[in-house]
């Protein structure tokens, strides 16, 4: 099966620049996660989909950070201004329900501000 | 809420040597417990996993991990590592299946020749 996609791999920026990364999750698999990892940190949670409704977005910065779900598949991540403390590693995972089911993550795209 | 404390940021250890990453964790209720495993520029893949039954859990690359409850750990073991091991292992608990996967800071195991 193909694992979970994201687009671009790397992204250099300014800050004060929207920039929006692109997840498309295995197929069949109903929960899509965002997750934050700084250097040298693990993975923090920015958000989780349940189908495509958001359950948990209680770490997503709001006032500048935004993410959908249409139609339950594909995802975007967008942030708008970006700042210098934005500059991370943002990896999507997915999983299928039940009790047998990991996590599976994308390679992550490497955002850079400058 | 649950939290993960992996106590060594970094691990070198020379090659065919014996290594163990520890893991704790903290929950008021019972929890899964994972391993996961990320080298470098590429996403985490996960290592092992605990859900019940038997305590002490295999991967298929030798490495085993045994879950404590008393000591609330998770440590990770492998009698013999390789080069190829050279990675950033993470530990990771959830209370339910599917929600709140809340991940360690992580260990960066480095194998010497």
């Amino acid at each position: 099966e193909a694992g979970v996609v994201q687009s671009p791999r790397y992204k250099i920026i300014e800050k004060k620049q929207p920039v929006a990364f692109w997840c498309n999750p295995i197929s069949g698999h109903n929960t899509l996660y965002w997750y934050r990892q700084n250097l040298g940190q693990g993975p923090e949670l920015l958000i989780r989909y349940e189908n495509e409704e958001a359950v948990d977005d209680s770490q997503l910065p709001k006032d500048r950070f935004s993410a959908e779900r249409l139609k339950g598949v594909d995802s975007t991540l967008k942030i708008q201004p970006a700042e210098l403390g934005d500059s991370a590693v943002y990896l999507c995972a997915s999983s299928s329900r039940g009790n047998n089911s990991p996590l599976h993550f994308g390679n992550g795209t490497r955002l850079t501000v400058t | 809420a649950q939290s993960v404390t992996q106590l060594d940021s970094q691990v070198p250890v020379f090659e065919e040597a014996p290594v163990e990453l520890r893991c704790n964790y903290s929950s008021s209720v019972s929890v899964y417990l994972f391993w996961y495993v990320q080298y470098p520029n590429q996403g985490l893949q996960l290592l092992l996993k605990y859900l019940s039954g038997s305590t002490l859990v295999e991967s298929i690359n030798g490495f085993e991990a045994e879950f404590n409850k008393s000591q609330t750990s998770f440590h990770l073991r492998k009698p013999s590592v390789h080069i190829s091991d050279t990675a950033e292992y993470f530990c990771a608990v959830s209370e339910l299946w599917g929600q709140n996967f809340v991940f360690g800071p992580g260990t960066r195991l480095s194998v010497l020749p």
